[in-house]
């Protein structure tokens, strides 16, 4: 299989727990996105990477989220100080660059789902 | 302010008929859209795309209308499929304006195709 990974996929927690999360992109993909959608929601953008430069955090990505691509392959989410608003699915999706494809569509993982309590 | 809205929660069509989804978006900024599915527990699958130079495109049974002028998308799917049942997301980006080509999504709409 050769799309996008995540993992776990599904996460149970306490309030105050830390939890990180593992997305693996498409190979050559060197952009990859990280997303959390809600109950009724759509997908809602959170960060951004280009190989392994974090270029844009949304106003949703609060100081107790952090995200790292340290080699340019994948990708982990950390979430520290879990709270039960926390709780959502959390997705990555990876693009290729303009050589390989459109860059603009992105390919989604299956998903995270994190249940704090 | 959400900037792409899909005003239908839900849409229940018999099969064999068409399916029309619709998407508004206020930014005139955007210059790609998309449609995704999404079945529950998974992640989004892609569609169809289509660039704001174009007003049309077609893959099979599904085919994406754009009217720039009134900042509208639809999604036709000729003929539905008990297996199209599903949430359909509407998605813009824009390569320009400092969005870093990030997808801002509708709320979706769940499409039921009954036999």
């Amino acid at each position: 299989d050769t799309g996008v990974s995540q993992d776990p996929r599904h996460k149970i927690t306490k309030r105050g727990q830390n939890v990180t999360f593992r997305c693996d992109p498409i190979s050559e993909h060197n952009r990859l996105y990280w997303y959390r959608q809600t109950l009724g929601q759509g997908p809602e953008f959170l960060t951004y990477f280009q190989n392994e430069a974090q270029l844009e955090k949304s106003r949703l990505l609060s100081d107790r989220f952090s995200a790292e691509r340290p080699k340019g392959s994948f990708s982990t989410l950390e979430i520290q100080r879990t709270e039960q608003g926390d709780s959502a699915m959390y997705l990555c999706a990876s693009t290729p660059d303009g050589l390989a494809g459109p860059r603009e569509t992105q390919y989604f993982g299956p998903g995270t789902r994190l249940l704090v309590l | 302010d959400q900037q792409v809205k899909q005003n239908s929660p839900s849409l229940s069509v018999q099969e064999g008929r068409i399916s029309i989804l619709n998407c508004d978006y206020t930014n005139s900024m955007f210059d790609y859209f998309l449609w995704y599915k999404k079945y529950p527990a998974e992640g989004p699958t892609f569609l169809i795309s289509i660039s704001s130079i174009k007003d049309k495109n077609e893959d099979g049974r599904f085919t994406v209308f754009l009217n720039k002028s009134a900042k509208h998308l639809s999604l036709h799917i000729v003929p539905s499929q008990p297996g199209d049942s599903a949430v359909y997301f509407c998605a813009a980006s824009a390569k320009y304006g400092g969005s870093q080509g990030n997808l801002i999504f509708g709320k979706g709409t769940k499409l039921s195709v009954k036999p």
